[in-house]
């Protein structure tokens, strides 16, 4: 069984369309983060959700919007997307928002913006 | 500022021989915990191990095992009999004590048969 499931896992679309990516966890967890990787491999934080609350939000512009219905789920919409979004973009949970949490990720979303 | 570095873009070794993957971080917080995940060419994003900064004992996870050293703030990651599926990008991350994980710009690790 998937413990955190990403869909979908590609994406390809034209600059300027709106796409979201949508994000399960069966684990029971609390809390639940976006992370980008870029093109260098290189991962960062985009916002982390504790019970449905944003805890995180870094620095990232407002054309991206999660959404979390329920502590289960975050999906994150992205509006008038830019090449710029090109990217490989995972979920992770964590049991809480605590600094003890092992954080365990999805599979990724390849992200490609022509 | 809180930072995490590799320095080390690539590595290869020879299978079967044992690999260190070095790691160095840069913070003022005294309780943190430090990762190591390992992404393969599937891109799935898989914890290897992790080490609590309070304690001294290094983690050991099967053939992974940590080499932990608070004062000097590296956080290296040995390999022991290494296994082609090992081949993969390792990232080391830490949370520095709070809830984003910061990552380092990962090494590549090559197993050649």
């Amino acid at each position: 069984d998937t413990a955190v499931s990403q869909t979908p896992k590609y994406l390809v679309t034209q600059m300027g369309n709106d796409k979201s990516i949508k994000c399960e966890q069966n684990l029971g967890h609390d809390t639940m983060y976006w992370y980008k990787q870029d093109s260098k491999k290189f991962l960062k934080i985009m916002f982390s959700y504790n019970n449905k609350e944003l805890i995180i939000n870094e620095t990232v512009p407002n054309r991206f919007s999660p959404k979390s219905p329920d502590k289960a789920h975050l999906n994150l919409h992205i509006n008038s997307l830019e090449l710029g979004d090109s990217a490989v973009y995972f979920c992770a949970s964590s049991q809480d928002s605590g600094r003890q949490e092992t954080q365990y990720f999805g599979p990724g979303t390849r992200l490609l913006v022509l | 500022a809180q930072t995490v570095t590799q320095s080390q873009p690539e590595m290869s070794v020879q299978e079967a021989e044992t690999v260190t993957l070095s790691c160095t971080y840069d913070t003022s917080e005294n309780n943190y915990y430090l990762f190591w995940y390992k992404q393969p060419p599937s891109r799935q994003m898989i914890l290897v191990i992790r080490q609590e900064a309070y304690k001294q004992q290094n983690a050991t996870e099967n053939r992974f095992s940590v080499n932990f050293q608070k004062a000097a703030k590296s956080f290296s990651l040995k390999i022991s009999d290494s296994q082609l599926g090992d081949t993969a990008m390792y990232f080391c991350a830490s949370n520095f004590g709070n809830e984003k994980l910061t990552f380092g710009t990962g090494t590549r690790l090559t197993i050649i048969p």
